[in-house]
């Protein structure tokens, strides 16, 4: 079975500082891909990124970074430099290998950033 | 990028009636169209997969007669919910992928179905 998890249920930090937020999951599938989603309070998901898992190569794009190991099974998602613009809920997200190629979402984590 | 257009954004009905939501891709075809329900402050639960021309497959513990799927085109996917309760009251979203597999699902902008 697919499962992932945040561990983070909130996090608060004040603007301009760096912040990490943890995924960690679970499949059996060898191939899969993993993503991250960001959801403002008009509810709304925005794609962020989107990593296949033969490739562990750390992305960054503009302030926002992710750290993919597989080792561990996770792919972190850093914000640095954080703006109150990006308070938001954010996912992280499995999908399943197959034909259906759903999404298992973890329980997202609530970032406020503080001006 | 691709466009998912999801409507209506927000709809408050009374209880017993039914409301149906619609998911249409704009720029491209969706052969498959998933459907989420997110309760506040909880997490995106698929609901049931809808394939363009076919029966939709729904999860283990989602009432297919209560929540109805037609996916009659490769551009529309709707979701009826039948005689609606308050605890149907949710927030409803829809993804859409292209035919070729190439990238992400697209999601709709989600539909906020309170039932009074």
């Amino acid at each position: 079975a697919q499962k992932v998890t945040q561990a983070q249920t909130e996090i608060s930090v004040v603007e301009k500082e760096d912040v990490t937020l943890d995924c960690v999951y679970e499949t059996r599938d060898t191939t899969y891909y993993l993503f991250w989603y960001k959801q403002p309070p008009s509810g709304e998901l925005v794609f962020l990124i989107r990593r296949n898992s033969f490739d562990e190569q750390n992305e960054i794009s503009g302030r926002y970074s992710w750290n993919f190991q597989k080792s561990t099974s996770s792919f972190n998602f850093t914000i640095t430099a954080s703006q109150v613009v990006d308070s938001a809920v954010y996912f992280c997200a499995l999908e399943r290998t197959g034909s259906a190629r759903q999404l298992t979402f973890g329980s997202g984590t609530q970032l406020t950033v503080l001006p | 990028g691709a466009v998912v257009s999801q409507h209506p954004s927000r709809v408050i009905c009374k209880s017993g009636t039914s409301v149906k939501i619609e998911c249409r891709s704009l720029d491209f075809q969706a052969t498959t169209m998933f459907w989420y329900r997110q309760f506040p402050k909880q997490s995106l639960m698929l609901m049931a997969t809808s394939n363009e021309g076919s029966k939709a497959t729904y999860e283990q513990g989602v009432e297919k007669d209560k929540f109805l799927i037609n996916h009659a085109s490769l551009t529309l996917s709707t979701l009826t919910v039948t005689s609606a309760h308050p605890e149907d009251s949710s927030f409803y979203i829809c993804s859409a992928r292209d035919t070729g597999w190439s990238t992400e699902a697209f999601f709709g902008q989600g539909t906020r179905l309170t039932v009074v």
